[in-house]
């Protein structure tokens, strides 16, 4: 167990329709980084929240957006859904922004959008 | 733009087999190159980091070296056992902000009894 948790595991969702998803940093962890893994795909890289600011975004359109709270919780929040969108959404906390620092994933959010 | 590729897609071993992973990039700028496991519908766990002056790290049964003149990784497993069973993933650290990692689609490994 890493000590990052994401709600809610499953979700179905219809298209055009709105998502939130939430993560629970590991304890000391002031950075958080969300990923998308469409089935038998790595994952890709969506953005990095530190200290309740976006540091680092990866190759997705504007209805991607997400927050970070003071204690260091986050929210991934997805717009007007595709069916394209239906992937695993993982969170990952780290101690600090730095290169080289460990990632601690969370189990995911597996999201269906019909 | 940086791509990564692992090869075999999918491998099946009898236990106790020693086996090799192969992981490449296109990209020699990265800052360091990490494996990761993942179990059928779960996250990622954290296996080893090699940075980027580095060429090698081990953990127990696992072995990881980077030759980033080539654009290559390997994981070496030895001596598999049946709960090594999952999918390997590799991933390069790469420059521009966020830690940004770019993974590989991964290795589906099954030790067999």
């Amino acid at each position: 167990e890493t000590g990052v948790t994401q709600s809610p595991t499953h979700l179905i969702k219809t298209r055009g329709q709105q998502v939130t998803l939430r993560c629970s940093s590991q304890s000391g962890h002031n950075t958080v980084s969300w990923y998308q893994q469409a089935l038998g795909q790595g994952p890709q890289f969506i953005f990095q929240y530190y200290r309740e600011e976006e540091n680092g975004r990866g190759n997705f359109p504007p209805r991607f957006s997400g927050l970070q709270f003071p204690n260091y919780s986050s929210e991934l929040n997805v717009n007007a859904l595709e069916l394209d969108d239906s992937a695993l959404y993982l969170c990952a906390s780290s101690l600090e922004t730095g290169t080289n620092e460990k990632l601690f994933f969370g189990s995911g959010t597996q999201l269906s959008v019909l | 733009k940086q791509e990564v590729t692992q090869i075999p897609a999918a491998l099946s071993v009898p236990e106790g087999e020693n086996l090799v992973l192969n992981c490449s990039f296109t990209d020699s700028a990265i800052y360091n190159l990490q494996w990761f496991r993942q179990d059928p519908g779960k996250g990622l766990t954290s296996l080893l980091l090699i940075q980027s002056s580095q060429r090698e790290q081990t953990s127990g049964r696992l072995n990881a070296s980077l030759d980033k003149s080539s654009g290559r990784s390997t994981l070496y497993i030895a001596a598999s056992q049946p709960g090594d069973s999952a999918t390997y993933l590799c991933a390069v650290e790469v420059p521009g902000g966020g830690n940004k990692l770019t993974f590989g689609t991964g290795t589906q490994l099954k030790v067999e009894l």
